[in-house]
């Protein structure tokens, strides 16, 4: 079964502090995986999208790791603002129609002064 | 602002009410969709259209009904709800429906159905 299985649920972090938050899928076969951002009542954004050959990819101080062997993402928050508080979503293309994607639940970030 | 609106942002309806929800986008996208998000939930795709045309449809109840009058606009008439169906409702929009494209997403209409 696809499925895309993130963790932690919620995490509290000091600003100014890294994180890592983690996303393990069982998607078969896979085409990409993507890091969404979503702030409280507002749509998801998309920070960073990889596909099966590409290991890292960053943008600004969020960086993606992906292993492709061991069906792992990561997503790093480098010096953590206030304004990386939001839910972080992992999605993943799943067997299927085009279009058809697996999300995750998500990790609800909150980062305090 | 990622070029996708929704409206209204907030809805209470009683269950014999009947309601539409709209979105459109601004990105001259040809896929538009509807997701579904509950509480501690993956977001639950419910309809995909591809050029005005439903090719979607993940056995949603009847009592939402989706219509795309053109790719611009995307509607979900809603009736005769359920308590279970109050959630946050996503529109969102892609330059295909393929996988690889970003999906952009409006912000939402949180639904509450009393």
């Amino acid at each position: 079964k696809n499925q895309v299985e993130q963790s932690p649920q919620s995490l509290i972090i000091l600003e100014g502090k890294n994180c890592t938050l983690q996303c393990n899928y069982t998607v078969s076969p896979f085409s990409n995986l993507r890091w969404y951002k979503q702030d409280t009542g507002r749509g998801p954004v998309s920070l960073t999208i990889m596909t099966f050959s590409e290991n890292t990819k960053s943008n600004g101080r969020y960086t993606a790791t992906l292993d492709a062997d061991t069906k792992q993402s990561s997503l790093h928050i480098t010096a953590s603002q206030l304004s990386d508080s939001a839910s972080y979503i992992c999605v993943s293309k799943g067997g299927g129609s085009q279009g058809n994607l697996i999300f995750g639940k998500g990790t609800k970030l909150s980062v305090k002064p | 602002e990622t070029g996708v609106t929704q409206t209204p942002r907030h809805l209470v309806m009683g269950m014999t009410n009947k309601k539409s929800l709209k979105c459109e986008q601004h990105l001259g996208h040809n896929a538009m969709y509807w997701y579904k998000q509950s509480a501690k939930k993956p977001l639950e795709l419910m309809f995909v259209y591809n050029f005005k045309e439903q090719t979607e449809n993940n056995s949603v109840p009847s009592r939402f009904s989706p219509e795309c009058p053109n790719s611009s606009h995307l509607f979900l008439h809603l009736h005769t709800l359920q308590p279970e169906d109050s959630a946050l409702y996503l529109c969102a929009s892609s330059l295909e429906v393929h996988a690889y494209n970003e999906q952009f997403f409006g912000p939402g209409t949180r639904l509450t159905v009393l």
